[in-house]
Order: structure tokens, then sequence, then C-alpha cells
């Protein structure tokens, strides 16, 4: 069974910093990977996703983040936090990318300091 | 806005009820998924349907249930509600091709049992 691990329930930034949220994957198969976006009082919104193709992925908003699978990791960074990011982030795997039940992280909720 | 709708935002009721939430996807998806987020459990995949048919049986309780209808909007039925059921329930659409892997999200439906 795949899952992922989010390390830190809560990140609180400095506008204008670098933001770093971490994602650690468990997959017996290839994963398939995902971060959400949920801000408040909405849905979730995908930022990007990893299908194997290139293993530095170039989301919305200016995210961006990195497959490495000798650290089975999925870190998601932004150069510099904007008061808007401020909201939660998921991590997310899947089998495969026509497989969508998603496995997700319990979340990061992220604040930006003005 | 993610052209995904459900109803009601917000419901309210007793221990030993029965609700039904609703969701319209996407136009042109054929997949319907329902997501339970609660606080001590995260984000829980429940159901997939495809086209009308079930596809995937995740964490659903056999107090719920749900459909897909011919105009592909899905119905979650919660019965015998417990304290327990409180939580957000998102419904996600896809059109289910393999290329994608991009789930569009609800705002979701907040049940509260009391």
């Amino acid at each position: 069974a795949q899952s992922v691990t989010q390390l830190g329930s809560h990140v609180s930034v400095s506008e204008g910093a670098l933001v770093l949220l971490r994602c650690n994957y468990s997959s017996s198969v290839p994963p398939y990977l995902f971060w959400y976006v949920q801000y408040p009082n909405q849905g979730l919104q995908l930022l990007l996703k990893y299908t194997s193709a290139a293993t530095l992925v170039k989301g919305i908003n200016g995210f961006e983040a990195e497959f490495k699978k000798s650290e089975t990791s999925f870190h998601l960074t932004k150069p510099s936090a904007h008061m808007s990011d401020a909201a939660e982030y998921f991590c997310a795997v899947s089998r495969s990318s026509n497989d969508y039940k998603l496995s997700f992280g319990a979340g990061t909720t992220v604040t930006v300091r003005a | 806005d993610s052209g995904v709708t459900q109803t009601p935002k917000h419901l309210i009721t007793a221990t030993g009820q029965r609700v039904t939430l609703r969701c319209s996807p996407r136009s042109g998806d054929l997949s319907v998924y329902w997501y339970q987020q609660s606080l001590d459990q995260g984000l829980q995949f429940l159901i997939q349907y495809y086209n009308g048919e079930e596809r995937a049986k995740g964490n659903i309780l056999e107090r719920f249930s749900a459909q897909q209808f011919p105009d592909l909007h899905s119905e979650l039925n919660l019965s015998s509600l417990e304290l327990g059921d409180s939580a957000l329930y998102f419904c996600a659409s896809s059109v289910a091709s393999p290329d994608t892997g991009e789930l569009f999200f609800g705002e979701g439906s907040r049940l509260t049992v009391l």
C-alpha cells in the first residue's frame, strides 16, 4: 500500500522567505505524487503532480517540488512566500496516473508573517 | 471555482438521523469521488463512481452508501448518524483520463452531528 508522511503540521514563514514543506512517501510501486492546497473554506486545488516524466516539477503560484527516489521524498518549495500562500497543503500519492484513489498526508498549515 | 457543486454547504442534525449530500461534477467529468475530512482521520477516500457504476471503495462505513445517477450527479447517504460522523465531506470529479491525475474538488459539505 502506498502512503505519504508530511513532516510538520504547522510551518510559519516570513513574507519573502523560503517555503519548504516536507513529504516522504512509501510505495511498493513507482508512485504518482501530488501536492494539493486548501485555502480557508474552499476545496482542494492541485498545485503540481509528478508522473515520472521529470524529477523537478513546476506548479502553479511559483511552487515546485523535486522527486528524489533515493530519499523517497517529494518536498514542496517556493523561493519567496507571499501572504496569499497561507493555506493548508496536502501531499498525496496514487498507484498510477489513472488511479485516482489518492492517499493524502495529514496536511501542513502554512502561516505567513508580515 | 472548480466547477464541482456540493449541497448543502452546512448541515446540522442529530444522532440516529439520516442525511443526503449531493454533488454535481464538472461538465464532462464521468468520475465522482467522495472523501471525508476530519480532524482525527484527515482526508479519507470513501468511494468512487464512474459513469454510474461503482469503481472503487475505500474506508466507507456500511451505514454510508452512494450512487451516481444517469445525469452523472452523485449522492452520498449517511444513516444512523453518530457524533463521530461529524466531518467535512468532499466530492471530487475527473474525466478519468489516464494522463491528468487531477481531481477537481468541490467546497465540501460540513456535517455536524449533535
